[in-house]
């Protein structure tokens, strides 16, 4: 059964330019958040799709967008990126309600020169 | 003032120790209380995770809660080499749909 799979694993991009990252959703769930994680820092939500809509916001500027599509995979966007948005980038999946059913993907790596 | 407190670390311990890991919150609203693990260039996995007050226990593991003090911690007997990982406590509240509030992480290093 595979877990939750994001791409790519790294990337490097230049300030200014836009970024979309994916994510495949475990198995059978069907609601998909983002994470954002510093280095040497707690992940920081930044925002959660269910029934392809945005249900839920952390506190990330609207350059910070998503989608989440009808086979429930997700893709987050960042435009016009800072060299503050290098970071590991982590996708959950969970059932809808489940505190404790989050499985994370291993991320992807933004660096931004 | 960040929502959830962890000391950094690192820790570290000889193969067999106990270990305390600590977080303390300000949210006197968060029910639900959990532990991740994360290794080098990994995702975080689910260890352990309470609901309100109290202890639980799974194998070496043991989570505690106390909502009073507003601290949770995480006790590893037996350490192993493999328990060498960053660790992560999470919380949430009652109606908020898996929007966690994680702790910086503290990093262990269990020593052969």
């Amino acid at each position: 059964d595979a877990g939750v799979t994001q791409s790519p694993t790294h990337l490097i991009k230049t300030r200014g330019q836009q970024v979309t990252l994916r994510c495949s959703p475990k198995s059978g769930h069907d609601t998909v958040s983002w994470y954002q994680q510093a280095l040497g820092q707690g992940p920081q939500f930044i925002f959660q799709y269910y029934e392809e809509e945005e249900r839920q916001r952390g506190n990330f500027p609207d350059r910070f967008s998503g989608h989440q599509f009808p086979n429930y995979s997700s893709e987050l966007n960042v435009n016009a990126l800072l060299l503050g948005d290098s970071a590991l980038y982590l996708c959950a999946s969970s059932l809808v309600q489940d505190h404790y059913g989050y499985t994370f993907g291993s991320g992807t790596r933004l660096t931004v020169v | 003032q960040k929502e959830v407190e962890q000391d950094p670390g690192p820790l570290s311990v000889p193969e067999g120790a106990i270990v305390s890991l600590n977080c303390t919150y300000s949210n006197s609203a968060f029910q639900y209380f959990m532990w991740y693990r994360q290794y080098s260039r990994k995702g975080p996995e689910l260890l352990m995770y309470t609901y309100s007050s109290g202890n639980k226990e799974d194998g070496r593991f043991t989570a505690q809660v106390d909502k009073s003090s507003k601290y949770i911690s995480l006790f590893i007997r037996d350490s192993q080499p493999s328990d060498s990982a960053t660790y992560l406590c999470a919380m949430d509240l009652t109606d908020n749909f898996n929007k966690f509030y994680f702790g910086s992480g503290t990093k262990l290093n269990v020593k052969p």
